[in-house]
Order: C-alpha cells, then structure tokens, then sequence
C-alpha cells in the first residue's frame, strides 16, 4: 500500500491559473518532503523540498505548504504557464538513509 | 557531465528471459536506488543500496536481484522475465536519500 497519498490523479488550469495538489501521510516518522517534476520521456528532476520545521516554503512561482498536524502537504503552482505541463510527485523519507517513497503522481495540463 | 546513465533505453523480452538493467553514476554519490513506473502507480521502490557492498529491498522487490560492486554501478537484474514486470524503470542517485535524487532517462521494458 502507498505510504503517501497523491490527489488529484490528473488537473487541467488555465494559463495564469493556480494549481493546487495535495499529499497526506501517515508515518509520522517522515521528516524530508520533495516535489518531482516529469516531462514525458524523461526521468524526474527536483521541483522543491521541504522539511517539518517549516510551515511553507516558496521558490519562484511554486509553493509547499505544510501542516504537520493534519499530516497533509501540498504543491502551489502560482500563475501556470503552459512549460508547468507535467507530472508531479510527492515524496516522503524518514531518515537519512532509508526509503524515498513516492505518491501516485498527478498529471497537470496548463491550457493556453 | 553525465550524472545518471542508464542502458538500455528500450528493449523487449520474452518470458522467461533473463537480462540486467545497466545504471551508472559519476557523481560520487552513495545512495543509489531502482524504481519503476506504471500508470497510476507512481514510482515503487524496488531495491536501494547505501554504499558499496549494501543493498536493501523496497516495495517491490519480488523478481528483481541487484548488486553494487562499486559505487559507481548499480544494476538490476530480472532474473525470469514475466509480463507484469512491462514498465519503464528508473535507477536514481543521490547523497542522502534526503538529498537531490537525480535519475536516469529511463528504460522501458516491455515482456511478452
């Protein structure tokens, strides 16, 4: 069974728009939470990363939110632009050399 | 830079054949682990290695054998090939497990 759950499984925005994508947990042990981004044809690349002593973390246009008590994180894309088309996965690792686990992925498809 | 090499890119096995996946870093980095990717199901886990001579199983580790001799390679190993291990399979690496993991290209392996 998945240890982190991805939803939604697939979202399309408007140009300009806000997508949002949402992660829950259940281990409480996880303490490092990375964002992957994929084109079609390609392997994963980092997006963003967060850790539990933080409440939000942005980087550009792309936000994580942590809530450490609902056991829940989510991505934010700010004003998405049709390059944001991909797939998106959430992760979770409770130590430093242990699993990386990932969600399900959600495809999001920015519409001109 | 290389970073993350991967070979093949395709290939297609029938079942009940054997065949090792290829997977080589030059990043110096001890964390290697394999995933594959099926629709819907994200990245699984299938075994990861902490350094040279130490391997460990992940999620699905059942029809997959691995080594790692160096720290440099990492290669997984299908035994006798079935048609549900069909999927595209990524090797990673990275410092840390919560550390940037930078993946290969891909393979994508189909059994018939």
């Amino acid at each position: 069974q998945q240890q982190v759950k991805q939803s939604p499984q697939s979202l399309i925005v408007q140009k300009g728009g806000i997508s949002i994508i949402n992660c829950a947990y259940e281990n409480t042990a996880f303490d490092y939470f990375p964002w992957y981004q994929q084109f079609p044809g390609k392997g994963p690349a980092l997006l963003i990363a967060i850790r539990p002593d933080v409440s939000e973390k942005k980087e550009g246009r792309f936000t994580i939110s942590f809530n450490k008590s609902a056991k829940q994180f989510s991505l934010h894309i700010m004003d998405s632009q049709p390059g944001d088309s991909a797939t998106y996965f959430c992760a979770a690792c409770a130590d430093s050399w242990g699993k990386l686990q990932f969600g399900a992925g959600t495809q999001v498809v920015v519409t001109p | 830079n290389a970073g993350v090499t991967q070979t093949p890119k395709f290939q297609v096995l029938k079942t009940g054949q054997s065949m090792t996946l290829q997977c080589a870093q030059d990043m110096n980095h001890e964390y290697m682990s394999w995933y594959r990717q099926d629709p819907g199901m994200g990245l699984r886990l299938i075994h990861y290695s902490v350094g040279a001579g130490i391997t460990d199983q992940g999620e699905v580790p059942n029809g997959y054998n691995v080594s790692r001799s160096t720290t440099e390679d990492f290669p997984l190993r299908l035994l006798s090939a079935a048609p549900s291990q069909t999927s595209v399979y990524f090797c990673a690496s990275s410092y840390r497990t919560d550390t940037e993991a930078f993946f290969g290209q891909g393979t994508r392996l189909t059994v018939v």
